[in-house]
């Protein structure tokens, strides 16, 4: 049982070009979510998808698109790399059925954009 | 929209010390609050979830509580050892309706031995 993957783990990207971060759960989980952790910011919601088939904007998503592939697989891509978009991005999962809606985090991706 | 902040955001103690770190949200119309451990260059840990209808939860040398009332929670660590040394983060959802959470920047904990 893995928990939550991400792919890659570190990323250098010169500005302009386009990448998409790969996140999978193995946990059945129905919710997925993106987040993005700056210094002296804290951790920021990016996107999330409720269930298989849906996805809403958090509170920083301009510049990012998602993918929920299917229900195990969460993705985010970047069109056009800024140097803004330097940060470290978790992904992470929950599910309410049992009634408790504990989020697992991934070990995250190191995206520089130079 | 949710705030969070966490009190104290540097922390160093010796070893053997009990502490408490603080967290303060601003919209307490919320089912759960999660308590996460991050270590420098890691993901996140969870460490303690506790549900609305509770008002305190256990895990080990930890403790947490949460008060709606007031918009609080604390975090309790007991008997602070090296290895407890990382960065605490509180996390309530964004409102009772949401399952995305807000972080507050955190309590970065330094035990020394």
């Amino acid at each position: 049982n893995a928990g939550v993957t991400q792919t890659p783990k570190f990323q250098v990207l010169k500005t302009g070009q386009s990448m998409t971060l790969q996140c999978a759960q193995d946990m059945n989980h129905n919710s997925m979510y993106w987040y993005r952790q700056d210094p002296g910011m804290g951790l920021r919601l990016i996107y999330y998808s409720a269930s298989e088939g849906t996805t809403d904007k958090g509170e920083v998503p301009n510049g990012y698109n998602v993918s929920r592939l299917n229900k195990r697989e969460f993705s985010l891509r970047l069109e056009s790399a800024a140097p803004s978009q330097t940060s470290v991005y978790f992904c992470a999962s929950s599910d309410m059925g049992q009634g408790v809606d504990e989020q697992y985090f991934g070990p995250g991706t190191r995206l520089t954009v130079t | 929209k949710q705030e969070v902040t966490q009190i104290p955001a540097a922390l160093s103690v010796p070893e053997g010390e009990n502490l408490v770190l603080n967290c303060s949200f601003t919209d307490s119309a919320i089912y759960n609050l999660q308590w996460f451990r991050q270590d420098p260059g890691k993901g996140l840990t969870s460490l303690l979830l506790i549900q609305s209808s509770q008002r305190e939860q256990t895990s080990g040398r930890l403790n947490a509580s949460l008060d709606k009332s007031s918009g609080r929670s604390t975090l309790y660590i007991a008997a602070s050892q090296p290895g407890d040394s990382a960065t605490y983060l509180c996390a309530p959802p964004a409102n009772q309706a949401g399952t995305a959470l807000i972080f507050g920047k955190g309590t970065t904990l330094s035990v020394s031995s």
